[in-house]
This record gives structure tokens, sequence and C-alpha cells, in this order.
């Protein structure tokens, strides 16, 4: 079966480094996305991702990064970490859009508690 | 910028008591979709409503869209344990239907 998957569940950093959050799925599809998650908040867009080598700012975009170098993954860099981004952090995919009105379900993968300290 | 607001942030309810969560966009949509999150868990796509007015069920759950596509209510009828999660609503971002923006979601719980 198709699926999205995170890597890694949980990670502690210190203030200052540099960490990577993984992203894959075997939906093949187009569309990536990055989303944080913060009581209050709701989830909120940080980048996303149209097709290999596209890469797009969302809401919160300041402190990460994204590339996108082939169809199953799309890794998430925080150059470096503020514990203003102590959050959890959340993956989804979606098929290129329906067009007209509808818009593609997207999928969320299992999500990564990262604390910053 | 656009704006979509969710109410109540918290529901408490006991088991067998209905549920209503509302969202309200500052702009019409072309569309809506609802997602639940169980705690601990991811948002799991629940539908999409797309015409003015529309309506759609699933089992215990309602789903409507206002005729000005402006809002859009989740109502849950006698809820039971197993609807304790997080409901989001989310629209799409600047007119883009392929991003999504989501409301700040209504935590439900339930007492038995």
């Amino acid at each position: 079966d198709a699926e999205i998957t995170q890597s890694p569940r949980h990670k502690i950093t210190e203030t200052g480094r540099q960490v990577t959050l993984a992203c894959h799925q075997t939906w093949n599809h187009n569309n990536m996305f990055w989303y944080r998650q913060d009581l209050g908040h709701g989830l909120r867009l940080i980048h996303y991702s149209y097709g290999v080598h596209d890469t797009n700012k969302g809401e919160v975009s300041d402190g990460y990064s994204v590339s996108r170098s082939n169809t199953e993954d799309l890794p998430l860099t925080l150059e470096s970490a503020a514990s203003s981004q102590t959050s959890v952090y959340f993956c989804a995919s979606s098929a290129a859009g329906l067009g007209g009105s509808s818009t593609d379900t997207q999928y969320f993968g299992p999500g990564t508690r990262l604390t910053v300290l | 910028g656009q704006q979509v607001m969710q109410i109540p942030q918290y529901q408490h309810v006991q088991e067998g008591e209905d549920f209503t969560t509302y969202c309200n966009s500052s702009t019409t949509l072309s569309n809506i979709q609802w997602y639940k999150q169980r705690p601990g868990g991811h948002p799991v796509f629940l539908i999409q409503l797309v015409k003015s007015g529309e309506v759609k069920k699933q089992k215990r759950l309602t789903f409507q869209f206002g005729e000005a596509k402006k809002n859009s209510s989740l109502h849950i009828t006698a809820t039971q344990t197993t609807d304790v999660g997080t409901y989001f609503c989310a629209v799409p971002w600047g007119g883009n239907t392929d991003k999504l923006i989501f409301g700040t979601g209504t935590r439900l719980q339930v007492f038995p």
C-alpha cells in the first residue's frame, strides 16, 4: 500500500544546529507540503513543492528550506535551529490539482516532534 | 490576508450529546475540506464540499457548505468516544486549489 513516512519521529537538538527532517511518499504524488503544528495555531504551511526541482515558500518559511530532487522525497532543513522552531512537523502529499473547483486530498505522514533546547 | 476562523476552540460533551463546529472564511471559497486528527495522530481527510448549500452525510456526521460559500459546519449526532479528536477545516489558499490553509481546529472531548 502507498504511504508517506517521516523520520525521525522524535528529535532533540540544540540551538544553532542544522537539522534535517525526512519525508518520503510512495503515492507518486507531484505535490508535497511541510506544515508545523503548534497549540492555538493549527497547521501552518512552511514550504511546498509541485514537482521535481520546484519549491515554494509558505506562510512561515523563515529559517526553513526544502529541496526536491525526486518525486518521492522532500526533506525539510532548519538551517540554524531556534527554540521557536520547537513544534510538531507534518509532511503531506497530494496528486496534481484536479482543476476546476476541487482540491485533491492531502495525505499526511505521522509527524516529527522536534524539540530545540 | 486570507483568514479562516474556526469555533469553538474546545468542546467537551457527554457521550450521546450532539456537537457542531463552524468554519468561517473572509473570502468566497471554491471548496472546503474537513480533516480529523486523533490525539497523537495525524490529520486524516474526511470530506470535501464544492457546491453552494451542499450537504453531505457520513453516518453520524453532517457537513454543510454555506449558500455564499464563505462558511461551513460539521455536526456530529449522538457523539461517541471514538469521535474524540481535533476537527480542522481547510480551504484553498489564495485561490490556488492545490494549497490549503487550515483553520485553528476544534478539539472535541467526549466523556462516557
